[in-house]
């Protein structure tokens, strides 16, 4: 069984950073794409940051280019999103997601993680 | 980048009703396309890809039409488990969600 388990995720003041994990189980890690979506308190969902099987190519949105960096370790079967210069608009819950290939949809998500930035 | 709008925003259905959501992309997207239904607290689940193909275990309610521009979510017989919330979401070019769709009780 394909399984995504975030952690991470907390209380940070804008300007700061985090760093947030998900360990995948139930498939072959290393033949994936992995990604990053995050949905803001209420609102729909948004594409983050994409990172091809062996790290060497990497696709963020805009809004978080510079800031934040998507990462894997694929002997421990897991991928990272460390995240800079946090600003309130980052507030989200955070879920780590499986695309069926660099672009395209996704079959698996994890149950997410909140990153919530305020003073 | 290309932007997905959908309506209605939000719907007021009563179980046994055929719902139609659409989703419609500022510029052509062919047939890449999916639909996913999202529940309070809970991570969104795929119903449909490249439009119009069913997810394995997804009921046979639930289909997807269109290509191009204009594309329809259709739950033929709605279900107490239905009520949620609904979201497309292009590959075409990178990656974009529509604004989503609230399906609540009428």
């Amino acid at each position: 069984e394909v399984q995504l388990v975030e952690s991470g995720g907390g209380l940070v003041q804008p300007g700061g950073s985090l760093r947030l994990s998900c360990a995948a189980s139930g498939f072959t890690f290393s033949s994936y794409w992995m990604s990053w979506v995050r949905q803001a308190p209420g609102k729909g969902l948004e594409w983050v940051a994409n990172i091809k099987q062996d790290g060497s190519e990497k696709y963020y949105v805009a809004s978080v280019k510079g800031r934040f960096t998507i990462s894997r370790d694929n002997a421990k079967n897991s991928l990272f999103l460390q995240m800079n210069s946090l600003r309130g608009e980052d507030t989200a819950v955070y879920y780590c997601a499986r695309p069926l290939g660099d672009g395209s949809y996704f079959d698996y998500w994890g149950q997410g993680t909140l990153v919530t930035v305020s003073s | 980048d290309i932007q997905m709008t959908q309506s209605p925003s939000t719907l007021s259905a009563s179980v046994g009703d055929r719902v139609t959501i659409t989703c419609r992309a500022s510029q052509s997207i062919n047939i890449w396309l999916a639909w996913y239904q999202q529940k309070p607290g809970k991570a969104p689940k795929l119903l449909i890809y490249k439009a119009s193909s069913l997810e394995s275990g997804v009921p046979s309610r639930f289909s997807g039409s269109g290509s191009g521009t204009e594309f329809t979510l259709t739950i033929s017989s709605l279900q107490p488990d239905d009520f949620a919330t609904y979201y497309c979401q292009q590959y075409n070019s990178y990656r974009t969600f529509g604004q989503g769709t609230k399906v609540e009780i009428k």
